[in-house]
Order: structure tokens, then C-alpha cells, then sequence
């Protein structure tokens, strides 16, 4: 695997619904980082892990959010009572060091999320 | 507080015309500086680092540390540079991480 994997491509829920989203980084990174993207706006933070610890959420992260990265791998972000607000590209991206390594942060194609 | 700010959100240019994308960030300490790139259906991608100071497929980014600014430049515009262009520090210790513009379109018209 060469890239970050993010799944599903595409999620449309209904209002009042839990979703969850998986991201694969690059096996030899131990960061992983969550932005939200919506139409016109750059990436937006959330949050992110270094190995398994979250280090740092963002304050647009509300308890209805939460992340995990149980074993250093794979992330998941879920999305409780899901509200129309929440309708947007979910981005995950990972890096090897904390200043980003040689080639800086890898972005999966991302997740979009359309509430109804 | 942490601030960039790309004041443009669309730049419109003839093939061949020089392009300036402009960038100023507010940062705490010393943070690193980065151009990101997303051509039409594609995932974000690294266009080039300030540190690395190398010229990717033409541009170059000058870091100017008076005016907290990282503007992108390229002397000769190709319609296949048409995309979105984010500018994007990444700040040290706790605040470890990239944080996005809004974004700048450029499209390169034939």
C-alpha cells in the first residue's frame, strides 16, 4: 500500500444517525490527522494521533465526534446524531515525524458525508 | 491566534502569464511553510516545502519572514496548473500540525 486509504467514498445518512469512518494510513507513519471540508473553505482540523494517543481535538470536534486509533494503525471517526451542519468532506491524512518527514503529510481521497 | 490568510479566491490568466498566488500567515514561534495543490477530482497533494527549496513543476515560494508572507509564483503559467492552491503552515510543539487557507483557484485559460 502505497497511498492512505479512506472508506467509504461516500456516505449519505439520515438525520439522527451514527456513522463511522475508517482511515488507513501509511503503514511507516505514526502520525494520523482528521479535517472536515466543506464547499468553498480549506481543510479544516479536527484532530489528530501520534501512534495510538489523540494528542490534540480541535474545538469544532463536539461530543458527538470521536475518534480512535486503537492499536497505532487504522483510525476510525465517528459521528453521533448526525445534524445536516455535518455534511462535508472528512479528510485523513498521516506523516512520519512531527515535522512532517521529507514528503509531508499524505491526504486519502476522503469520505463524503451527506446528511438528509 | 494562528491565522493564514489567502486573500484572492480566483486567479484567471492566459497561458504564459506569470502567476502569484499570495499567502500571510500569523504564527507563534517558527512554523513551516507549504503549498498543497487539488487538480479537478484528485486528492490533496504536497506542491513544495519551504525548507526543501526546490522548484516543483515551476513554481517556487519565497519565505519572507518581515512580512509573514509565502507567496507561490511561476514565470510562465501552463493550463495544466489549473487547480486549487492552499496555503498551509505547520506550527511546532502543540500546535504540530498543517492549518489550511481557504484556498485560491487558478485557472490558465488557452
Amino acid at each position: 500500500d502505497t497511498g492512505v486509504s479512506q472508506d467509504p467514498r461516500h456516505k449519505i445518512t439520515k438525520r439522527g444517525q451514527n456513522v463511522t469512518f475508517r482511515c488507513d494510513p501509511i503503514s511507516e507513519h505514526n502520525r494520523l490527522y482528521w479535517y472536515r471540508q466543506t464547499l468553498g473553505q480549506g481543510p479544516e482540523f479536527l484532530t489528530y494521533f501520534q501512534n495510538e494517543a489523540q494528542l490534540e481535538k480541535s474545538r469544532l470536534l463536539s461530543d458527538r465526534f470521536s475518534a480512535e486509533r486503537p492499536k497505532g494503525s487504522f483510525s476510525t471517526l465517528e459521528i453521533q446524531r448526525t445534524e445536516q451542519g455535518d455534511s462535508a468532506m472528512y479528510l485523513c491524512a498521516s506523516s512520519s515525524t512531527p515535522r512532517s518527514g521529507p514528503y509531508g503529510y499524505t491526504f486519502g481521497s476522503g469520505t463524503r458525508l451527506t446528511v438528509v | 491566534a494562528q491565522r493564514v490568510t489567502q486573500p484572492e479566491k480566483l486567479l484567471s490568466v492566459f497561458k504564459g502569464a506569470p502567476v502569484e498566488l499570495k499567502c500571510n500567515y500569523s504564527y507563534s514561534g517558527s512554523p513551516e511553510l507549504f503549498w498543497y495543490v487539488q487538480y479537478s477530482r484528485q486528492r490533496l497533494q504536497l506542491l513544495l516545502r519551504h525548507i526543501s527549496r526546490e522548484s516543483i513543476k515551476g513554481f517556487t515560494a519565497d519565505l519572507n519572514k518581515g512580512e509573514t508572507s509565502f507567496h507561490l509564483k511561476k514565470p510562465f503559467a501552463q493550463e495544466e496548473d489549473s487547480a486549487m492552491y492552499y496555503c498551509a503552515p505547520e506550527g511546532t510543539g502543540a500546535n504540530s500540525k498543517l492549518t489550511f487557507g481557504k484556498g485560491i483557484t487558478l485557472s490558465v485559460r488557452p
